[in-house]
């Protein structure tokens, strides 16, 4: 068990819906990860946050927004779905004072999207 | 595009054997990472080698960098059924992501 959750585990939606995906951190980790796995793609770095605040983002479409709560949780949020965005969603944390990644990450279980 | 490339894209072995998988990177690095995914779960982390070291080892794994080369090796000896996993290398680029490769499938014949 990593510590790091992620719900909901399993979604199945319609093209043009919205979804959200939550991802709670390992207790203290102050930087979220957010990455897709699709079978194509492999897995693409999405967004990362740090205390609340962005710090990088990597291949994010404008359809898809996060952001990074007081309480250090995160959450994906995913507009206008097409049938390309069925992917695994990953969440990752990891510790460090400063935002920058340096050392390992703590990976959730993820979260399985299917577009129909 | 992907900054790290594993190399092969999939290997079978039967139990017993050592599996050694291969990772090419394209710019310069701060540390190399190699992750361990079961089929649908999540990714965990199996080592870390720094640019500065040239080999680590941690159980029955040992890992490699070549910075000269931009390139690394996973060697997982005496490998068992339990280790059937795809197996991903990841290079921190800029800092602040770690950019993951495509990836090497192995499968563990008892």
């Amino acid at each position: 068990d990593s510590g790091v959750t992620q719900t909901p585990k399993h979604l199945i939606t319609a093209t043009g819906q919205r979804v959200t995906l939550r991802c709670s951190p390992r207790s203290g980790d102050l930087s979220v990860y957010w990455y897709q796995q699709s079978l194509d793609q492999g897995l693409q770095f999405l967004i990362q946050y740090y205390n609340g605040e962005e710090r990088a983002k990597g291949n994010i479409l404008e359809r898809f927004s996060a952001q990074q709560f007081p309480d250090l949780h995160s959450e994906l949020n995913l507009s206008s779905l097409e049938l390309g965005d069925s992917a695994l969603y990953f969440c990752a944390s990891s510790a460090g004072t400063s935002g920058r990644a340096s050392g390992e990450l703590f990976f959730g279980e993820g979260s399985r999207l299917t577009v129909l | 595009s992907q900054q790290g490339e594993e190399d092969p894209q999939a290997l079978s072995i039967q139990e017993g054997e050592n599996a050694t998988m291969n990772c090419s990177y394209k710019t310069s690095i701060n540390n190399l990472q190699w992750y361990r995914q079961n089929s649908g779960r999540g990714l965990v982390h199996l080592i870390l080698i720094r640019s500065n070291e040239r080999e680590k080892h941690s159980g029955r794994l040992r890992v490699t960098l070549d910075t000269s080369k931009k390139s690394s090796s996973l060697l997982i000896t005496a490998s068992r059924a339990a280790d059937t996993a795809s197996y991903f290398c990841a290079t921190l680029v800029s800092g602040s992501r770690l950019t993951f490769g495509e990836g090497t499938q192995l499968t563990v014949n008892p």
